[in-house]
């Protein structure tokens, strides 16, 4: 069975930039969790979706936070414009039904903003 | 909103030794609860999970963990470690709405 696929792996840019982060979930996976790693600390959800409807974005800082789901399968997460304090890493996670009896990780990116 | 509290942020055994970590949260209604893992180089991947039953709960390598509801606890526990053990665990709570918090992780060092 194929994992949570995510690109990039790495991205560096500069304060203001804008940036993009790409998902593929686990096939038949009916929710994808977007979460954001900062050094030091446990994973922090930004937004989680169910298919293609959002069930949870509280904690998305949706001035300069997007995400979009198309198809209910795909999901790409943005930043624009980037900020210091959201060097961090970008996992992006899926399981079967929104219950969450267990979700499956990607690799994540490593976002570095300079 | 629940939150989850790992108690430890770096451990340091030596092969053989035990291990328990903590971890408690707070949140008024059912939980499910997790323990991940992190191996060095790898993505996050489940250890063990608790859903209801039985509160002592068995997971992958050795691991368990034991449920206790009147101390909001779910101690990850191993009799005897390994140095592939070295990893960074978190503890996980979902609500049954599934929203999901993790604690800020335990970092294991084993040393050979």
């Amino acid at each position: 069975e194929a994992g949570v696929a995510q690109s990039p792996r790495y991205k560096i840019i500069e304060k203001r930039q804008s940036v993009a982060f790409w998902c593929n979930p686990i096939s038949g996976h009916a929710t994808l969790y977007w979460y954001q790693q900062i050094l030091g600390q446990g994973p922090k959800l930004l937004i989680q979706f169910q298919n293609n409807g959002v069930v949870d974005d509280s904690q998305l800082p949706k001035d300069r936070f997007s995400a979009e789901r198309l198809k209910g399968v795909d999901s790409t997460l943005k930043i624009q414009p980037a900020k210091l304090e959201d060097s961090a890493v970008y996992l992006c996670a899926s399981s079967l039904d929104s219950t969450y009896t267990e979700a499956f990780f990607g690799q994540g990116t490593r976002l570095t903003v300079v | 909103a629940q939150s989850v509290s790992q108690h430890n942020h770096h451990v340091i055994l030596s092969e053989a030794a035990s291990l328990e970590l903590g971890c408690n949260y707070s949140y008024g209604g059912t939980v499910n609860l997790f323990w991940y893992v992190q191996y060095p180089g790898q993505h996050l991947q489940l250890l063990l999970k608790y859903f209801s039953g039985d509160p002592l709960v068995k997971g992958i390598k050795g691991f368990e963990a034991e449920f206790i509801k009147s101390k909001f606890s779910f101690n990850l526990r191993k009799p005897s470690v390994q140095w592939s053990d070295t990893a960074e665990y978190f503890c996980a709570v979902a609500t049954n709405a599934g929203k999901s918090t993790f604690g800020d992780g335990t970092t294991l060092t084993v040393k050979p």
